[in-house]
């Protein structure tokens, strides 16, 4: 595709639950990033990958939430017994070049 | 650490006015410095970055900001506001380089325009 996709583009799941989300970046782009948007918080980093460097996870809220992005592109964020605190957007970034190139992100609702 | 401040989470303007979006960094380094727009229901989208070349820096759909070390300020302006600039705008820092590793967002502005 001509952009970042991701999926699914809205979850809505039970306090408790296990969800995965995915990223597809720019085929050829090195660096992933996922962000979180929560309401009244603006974009948050969660954690950063370049190329086979291990990943920068500093962002990471807790260690109920991993990803990890195999064969160099794809990228699944995984979140265990989510918690109502995580609802949010959730975006994932691509770059190359130093230009981001953002998805559309996934709605994350956690009832 | 660095951090972006944007005053004023919501501005309005009519259309055809001009169009003042600020914000204020904290760098201890000299600073990259990008402004996204959000529109409804897409994903961020690349305004414009200053990256130490010229202060002034242009952008896409008539916008442009002034970087000023002095204020440690580098607001988006556009002369003139249209309809489809509604959208929520984000200013950002990132001293990792251009690469924008690991950028910090300000807390964004929604803009209106009033008809």
């Amino acid at each position: 595709g001509a952009g970042v996709s991701q999926s699914p583009s809205n979850k809505v799941t039970e306090k408790g639950k296990d969800v995965e989300l995915r990223c597809d970046p720019i085929s050829g782009h090195t660096a992933l990033y996922w962000y979180r948007q929560s309401l009244g918080q603006g974009l948050e980093f969660l954690i950063y990958f370049q190329g086979n460097s291990a990943p920068d996870k500093s962002g990471l809220p807790s260690d109920r939430f991993s990803a990890e992005r195999t064969g160099g592109s794809v990228s699944t964020l995984t979140i265990q017994r989510t918690q109502q605190e995580d609802s949010a957007v959730y975006l994932c970034a691509s770059s190359f070049g130093g230009r981001m190139y953002f998805g559309p992100g996934t709605r994350l609702t956690v009832l | 650490a660095q951090s972006v401040t944007q005053l004023g989470s919501h501005v309005s303007v009519s259309e055809g006015a001009l169009v003042l979006l600020r914000c204020n960094y904290s760098s201890s380094v000299p600073p990259y410095l990008f402004w996204y727009v959000q529109y409804p229901n897409q994903g961020l989208q690349l305004l414009l970055k200053y990256t130490s070349a010229a202060t002034l820096v242009k952008g896409i759909n008539g916008f442009e900001a002034e970087f000023k070390k002095s204020e440690t300020s580098f607001h988006l302006t556009k002369p003139s506001a249209h309809m489809s600039d509604a959208a929520e705008y984000f200013c950002a820092v990132s001293v990792t380089g251009q690469g924008a590793q690991k950028l910090v967002f300000g807390q964004g502005t929604r803009l209106t325009i009033n008809p």
